[in-house]
């Protein structure tokens, strides 16, 4: 069975531009939760979809958005990025959401110049 | 607001010695909790996880106890080895709002 993929892998953007993320679950997942890794805050809950509609949302200003498609697959945008978004940005899906195990995705590192 | 400790930040070993990592939560619905260890490169990777009707569980070499009175909770690894070197994160979940909040991480490192 694939595991999750995320795209790209590597990404250096500068201050002011957007960015979108792509994540592909495991096939039958249909929750997709992602999250924002830093050295200093660890892994921080940005939102959750299943079955296209967001059930979740953490703390995060409204810049950061996402969307997921039929076939489970999801987005995240960042819009008016800004240096403190630099971050490893991880994917995961499960079949239970917070409330099972997750398997992730290998991260998409984001950098902001 | 939900929260996770984590407890220490940082653990050196010596091999075959054993490890222990301590969390505590604050939401008290919170009724699973995973551990997931996160090695260099890669994205996190459950190792166990323990469910609130379930006061320990053991896999092998790792274990993970719960008192839910207290809003604790603990993983233990005993025999280390190097490959157990690795960045260890614990998390509380499975309330209504269905997510998990996870601790800041502890990085292990197991001296050959």
């Amino acid at each position: 069975k694939a595991g999750v993929t995320q795209t790209p892998r590597y990404l250096i953007k500068t201050r002011g531009q957007q960015v979108t993320l792509s994540c592909s679950p495991i096939s039958g997942h249909r929750s997709v939760s992602w999250y924002q890794q830093t050295p200093g805050q660890g892994l921080q809950f940005l939102f959750e979809y299943f079955s296209e509609t967001q059930r979740n949302k953490g703390n995060f200003p409204g810049r950061f958005s996402g969307r997921q498609f039929s076939n489970s697959r999801s987005e995240m945008n960042v819009s008016t990025l800004e240096l403190g978004d630099s971050a490893l940005y991880l994917c995961a899906s499960s079949l239970l959401g917070g409330r099972g195990e997750q398997f992730f995705g290998p991260g998409t590192r984001l950098t902001v110049l | 607001g939900e929260n996770v400790e984590q407890h220490p930040s940082t653990l050196s070993v010596q091999e075959g010695d054993s490890a222990v990592i301590k969390c505590t939560y604050s939401d008290s619905a919170s009724n699973y909790f995973p551990w997931y260890k996160q090695e260099l490169g890669k994205g996190p990777q459950l190792i166990i996880d323990i469910r609130s009707n379930v006061g320990e569980k053991k896999d092998q070499r790792i274990a993970v106890t719960l008192n839910k009175t207290a809003k604790h909770f603990s993983l233990h690894i005993t025999e280390t080895q190097p490959e157990d070197s690795a960045v260890y994160f614990c998390a509380a979940g499975g309330t209504s709002y269905d997510k998990v909040i996870f601790g800041p991480g502890t990085s292990l490192s197991v001296i050959p």
